[in-house]
């Protein structure tokens, strides 16, 4: 069965107070690893994808790295705009539109 | 474009009542999804659609139903809502199979 575990539950920092979270996943052959982001109230919204270990991609703060038992999301300087809950999903060889998602990193960015 | 809609924002419903949550995309996806969000749990698939005329079960699937008539519009039936249907509904749309999904802004549903 596919799993996805995100850590930690919840993450406080400063504004400018690099940090990383943590999706860590068991998949019979992946297929895809997708990062969202999600604000209060609202819809997830797409961040990256990632197919193969060791890929990487970038986006103003965020950087997303993969390797074969999980994925990193990197935030460097972040910002309080930046404060969202991540989710991490995936998707499986055999899962076709089965995503399965993790819970979730509540970051929170302090000015 | 307006993206994915959905409709209503908030429902209460009794026990036992019927009602259908609205989707509607307006990027032409092929693909159309069901999500349902509990706290402590990830997002879990109710049903999918492939296309017009298609539709599959997700992770969760019992005590929803879905049909799909147009390329647009993926509506969500709940036949006799029970507490445990209490929830937030997410309909996402896709271009095809493994592409990233474009979420609504979802549906928040008591069940009393």
């Amino acid at each position: 069965e596919d799993q996805v575990t995100q850590s930690p539950e919840a993450l406080r920092l400063q504004e400018g107070e690099s940090s990383s979270l943590n999706c860590s996943y068991t998949v019979s052959g992946l297929r895809g690893l997708f990062w969202y982001r999600q604000d209060p109230g609202k819809g997830p919204e797409f961040l990256f994808t990632l197919y193969s270990a060791g890929e990487e991609k970038e986006k103003e703060r965020l950087k997303a790295t993969l390797t074969k038992k999980e994925s990193f999301l990197h935030i460097t300087a972040p910002k309080p705009e930046d404060s969202a809950t991540y989710l991490c999903a995936v998707l499986s060889n055999t899962g076709f539109q089965k995503l399965v998602f993790g819970t979730g990193t509540r970051l929170l960015v302090s000015p | 474009n307006a993206g994915v809609t959905q409709t209503p924002k908030f429902q209460v419903l009794k026990t036992g009542q019927s009602m259908t949550l609205q989707c509607a995309q307006d990027m032409n996806h092929e693909y159309m999804s069901w999500y349902r969000q509990d706290p402590g749990m990830g997002l879990r698939l109710i049903h999918y659609s492939v296309g017009a005329g298609i539709t599959d079960q997700g992770e969760v699937p019992n005590g929803y139903n879905v049909s799909r008539s147009t390329t647009e519009d993926f509506p969500l039936r709940l036949l006799s809502a029970a507490p445990s249907q209490t929830s937030v509904y997410f309909c996402a749309s896709n271009q095809m199979g493994g592409s990233p999904l474009h979420f609504g802004n979802g549906t928040r549903l008591t069940v009393t």
